[in-house]
């Protein structure tokens, strides 16, 4: 089976753009959950998606929405862009949600902010 | 709340030698499961052994194994034989057993295998 794919890998935008970020789950996978991953606060949960609706939200602004379509595909949008939010943006698949299922991480979106 | 901590932020250890991470959590749940993720420079995360909580026995998966003591809410991650590919930042997650999939990781530990 293919792995957990995230597109772009790498993307610069500059403060006040807005950015989409991709992400295709393991095939069957249902449930999506987004990370960011920077130097200073290590790995911060954003949210989770399954089976279209979101189930879980970390405590990020409303600029960080989600979405999760029909063939569990998920894409996450960051609008007003801050220096802050360079980072490396981690989606991560499992079968189910809840019940301690391992999730399968991809090789992660790199956003530079400038 | 949920609090995990690893307390030691680098380590290193000569190839084919045994290593220990440790990781300690905070929490009032009963019920939840713990995870040792690896991530190699410039690589995707990946799975490394996973705990049940109300599983006494400890998780093994070939040369890693945990030492899990659930009262002094510790989680340690042993290394046995190192290899060069050992080398890697090492995140110790906590998740509920309910409501969805939510992991709290630490801040990690940055292992080096010396060859």
């Amino acid at each position: 089976k293919a792995g957990v794919t995230q597109t772009p890998r790498y993307l610069i935008k500059t403060r006040g753009q807005q950015v989409t970020l991709s992400c295709s789950p393991i095939s069957g996978h249902r449930s999506v959950s987004w990370y960011q991953q920077t130097p200073g606060q290590g790995l911060q949960f954003l949210f989770e998606y399954f089976s279209e609706t979101q189930r879980n939200k970390g405590n990020f602004p409303g600029r960080f929405s989600g979405r999760q379509f029909s063939n569990s595909r998920s894409e996450m949008n960051v609008s007003t862009l801050e220096l802050g939010d360079s980072a490396l943006y981690l989606c991560a698949s499992s079968l189910v949600s809840g019940g301690g299922e391992t999730q399968y991480f991809g090789p992660g979106t790199r956003l530079l902010v400038l | 709340a949920q609090t995990v901590t690893q307390s030691q932020p680098e380590m290193s250890v000569q190839e084919a030698e045994t290593v220990t991470l440790s990781c300690t959590y905070d929490t009032s749940e009963n019920n939840y499961y713990l995870f040792w993720y690896k991530q190699p420079p410039s690589r995707q995360m990946i799975l490394v052994i996973r705990q049940e909580a109300y599983k006494q026995q400890n998780a093994t998966e070939n040369r890693f194994s945990v030492n899990f003591q659930k009262a002094a809410k510790s989680f340690s991650l042993k290394i046995s034989d190192s290899q060069l590919g050992d080398t890697a930042m090492y995140f110790c997650a906590f998740m509920k057993s309910r409501g969805g999939n939510q992991f709290y990781f630490g801040t990690g530990t940055s292992l080096t295998v010396i060859p």
